[in-house]
């Protein structure tokens, strides 16, 4: 299965201020999803890259607080903007296994705080 | 739409003893049914899934899920657990829609084995 690496794995960051997260994997994907999971909670996918078009949001989910780049096969980044308190979460990127081997592989996840 | 339900939060048990995580879950197509281990300030990890076939599945490390679809059910069980299985465990159903799977996650259930 892929190796995701994630960074940064944790940042404490000032409120207004935005937070780009980076996931970079070991073998070319089509798709790359970001993932939320807010304290005590579940996963909530926030959006699907695709290389070469826009991402698509979930319900709930706006470009422009969550831009995402998807600039090749391999790379994806995450910002999170002018952030509020509630945006302490822990932030999850994820690629979809081979066919024939369903089921995600996830980063190790950035654990953000805002204050 | 499809839907997971985890009724247990937490489960605490001693080492050795056996454990059940519950996971239930609903939808109107067929699913394929995974559970994922999250240990302490790491990302997910896949445990095992069910796609087709045999009911019973089972992971490297003893756990071992059944799928039940009369009952909607796709339980954890492991028969003695180790300290090192202290972990939040989610389950997940995906289905296939716009050309990639759709997962959806349930809450979680932390395992806390005690010495």
């Amino acid at each position: 299965s892929a190796v995701i690496s994630q960074k940064p794995s944790r940042d404490i960051c000032q409120r207004g201020t935005s937070l780009t997260i980076q996931c970079q994997v070991d073998s070319q994907v089509t798709m790359m999803f970001w993932y939320r999971q807010q304290p005590g909670q579940s996963l909530t996918l926030i959006a699907t890259a695709n290389q070469g078009s826009e991402a698509t949001y979930e319900s709930g989910f706006v470009i422009d607080k969550f831009p995402i780049s998807r600039p090749n096969l391999t790379f994806s980044t995450l910002t999170v903007s002018n952030m509020s308190p509630e945006d302490s979460s822990i932030y999850l990127c994820s690629v979809e296994g081979a066919r024939g081997n369903y089921g995600y592989t996830f980063g190790s996840g950035t654990r953000l705080t805002v204050v | 739409a499809q839907s997971v339900t985890q009724l247990d939060s937490q489960v605490p048990v001693f080492e050795e003893a056996p454990v059940e995580l519950r996971c239930n879950y609903s939808s109107s197509v067929s699913v394929y049914l995974f559970w994922y281990v999250q240990y302490p300030n790491q990302g997910l990890q896949l445990l095992l899934k069910y796609l087709s076939g045999s009911t019973l599945v089972k992971s490297i490390n003893g756990f071992e899920a059944e799928f039940n679809k009369s009952q909607t059910s796709f339980h954890l069980r492991k028969p003695s657990v180790h300290i090192s299985d202290t972990a939040e465990y989610f389950c997940a159903v995906s289905v296939r829609s716009g050309g990639y799977q759709k997962v959806t996650f349930g809450t979680g259930t932390k395992l806390q084995v005690i010495p």
